[in-house]
């Protein structure tokens, strides 16, 4: 998993903070995709990004999320006023362009662990 | 409600004792249905994409097949280090990108 890479691997927040979760993805891939895994239950999909556009936001709460992936830097994810549900791994993927290509499947990084206080 | 269902939820297997994982899905009009390996701390690793039914592919001691509902992931003469939990995916054509995870099989190969 060393080709896409996220930091922090761990962050912990007091309640009401911020949390800024970073992704590379891996070279020559421009297509980037969050997950968020909770204790017990399987990766859910959370939004879907290329250069500089949101394509599929749509397992993303309406409040307090927000995703972005400039044409320069990294991907971020972005949660304002954490509470103690959003304690979990946050995972991202890339994948290279031309997503109607059968052979290009999502490359995950290690995670960053996110725990409320 | 659950689109992709794997069973068992665990699995402790003696080295040696040949098994399979399975993955049933609901969805129609699927994409793609991908395995991959999940270790404790760690992101997936991806093993296998199947397209279509009937399709296999190999790698190592794992063998994963695709019918028109579910797919199977057969593990021959496993050792300790194929310890891990497995994780099947689907790509529904009507969501572009989007996987749709199951929860997993933690499957355990004790010496």
């Amino acid at each position: 998993n060393a080709g896409v890479m996220q930091n922090p691997r761990h962050l912990v927040r007091r309640r009401g903070q911020e949390a800024r979760l970073r992704c590379s993805p891996m070279k020559g891939h421009s297509h980037v995709y969050w997950y968020r895994q909770l204790p017990e239950e399987g990766l859910k999909f959370m939004v879907y990004l290329q250069k500089e556009n949101i394509i599929d936001e749509s397992g993303m709460p309406k409040e307090r999320f927000s995703a972005e992936f400039p044409k320069e830097g990294p991907s971020i994810l972005r949660i304002q006023q954490v509470v103690r549900g959003d304690s979990a791994a946050y995972f991202c993927a890339s994948s290279p362009p031309g997503i109607g290509r059968r052979d290009q499947p999502q490359h995950f990084g290690d995670g960053t662990r996110l725990s409320i206080l | 409600e659950d689109q992709v269902t794997q069973s068992p939820e665990a699995l402790r297997l003696q080295e040696g004792e040949s098994s399979s994982l399975n993955c049933s899905y609901t969805v129609s009009g699927l994409r793609g249905l991908f395995w991959y390996r999940q270790d404790p701390g760690k992101g997936p690793e991806f093993l296998f994409t199947l397209y279509s039914a009937g399709e296999e592919k190999e790698k190592e001691r794992l063998k994963a097949t695709l019918t028109k509902k579910e797919s199977f992931l057969h593990i021959t003469a496993p050792k300790p280090e194929d310890s891990a939990t497995y994780l099947c995916a689907i790509d529904r054509g009507s969501t572009l990108g989007r996987l749709y995870f199951g929860r997993g099989t933690q499957l355990t190969v004790w010496p």
